[in-house]
């Protein structure tokens, strides 16, 4: 079983739509959660990041995290064809440098 | 803020020749540097983190001796490919991080893609 498991999709939606991208985890030691999104053929960039539970909101974008049930959202409002990317997630123990990725969800915002 | 860069932005190379991508943090001093390695439609592996001025450590299954990574500033890394072969063909990104405030977080430069033919 890996680490992070997340759906790769490809999900397709019409532009307004409210997105929802999930990720579930096995290592209930992760404290910080993040989420990247990778337009094709650039590096990721990090969107939100949230430590332990909770939601954090910005923008059109809401991050959730239930450690209780170790999964974690991504929603984003009114969804836009710029929008359109690959959404990875990643988390990382407390002390650790190096972080732990979902497969990415790959989303596509139609006009 | 928070800008790393990556140059080549793509390299075609011969097999057996090496290859080398540089890595640089442009506005912040990044005490810990990744490598990681994309497949099309997969996600981020990474292969080595490196701190300034220490040896690099290594994921396991990635042979240090073909993948030479130096850290030697604070603001540049690089990754050597040596003697490629159509197999190393990939995306390779890298990350920095910094050692406090903002920059804690792992900011990804825009990647190398390399062909090796």
């Amino acid at each position: 079983q890996k680490e992070v498991e997340q759906d790769p999709g490809p999900l397709s939606v019409p532009e307004g739509a409210i997105v929802s991208l999930n990720c579930t985890y096995s290592n209930s030691a992760f404290q910080y959660f993040m989420w990247y999104r990778q337009y094709s053929r650039k590096g990721p960039e990090l969107l939100m990041y949230t430590y332990s539970s909770g939601n954090k909101e910005d923008g059109r974008f809401t991050a959730q995290v239930d450690k209780s049930s170790k999964y974690i959202s991504l929603f984003i409002r009114d969804s836009q064809p710029s929008d359109s990317a690959t959404y990875l997630c990643a988390m990382k123990l407390g002390s650790a440098r190096q972080l732990t990725f979902g497969s990415g969800t790959q989303l596509t915002v139609l006009p | 803020g928070a800008v790393v860069s990556q140059h080549p932005s793509w390299v075609i190379c011969k097999s057996g020749t090496s290859v080398k991508i540089e890595c640089r943090s442009l506005d912040f001093q990044a005490t810990t540097m990744f490598w990681y390695r994309q497949f099309p439609k997969q996600s981020l592996m990474l292969m080595a983190t490196s701190n300034e001025g220490s040896k690099a450590t290594y994921e396991q299954g990635v042979e240090k001796d073909k993948f030479l990574i130096n850290h030697a500033s604070l603001t540049l890394s690089t990754l050597t490919v040596t003697s490629a072969h159509p197999e190393d063909s990939s995306f390779y990104i890298c990350s920095a991080r910094g050692a406090g405030g903002q920059y804690l977080e792992q900011y990804f430069g825009p990647g190398t893609r390399l062909t090796v033919t």
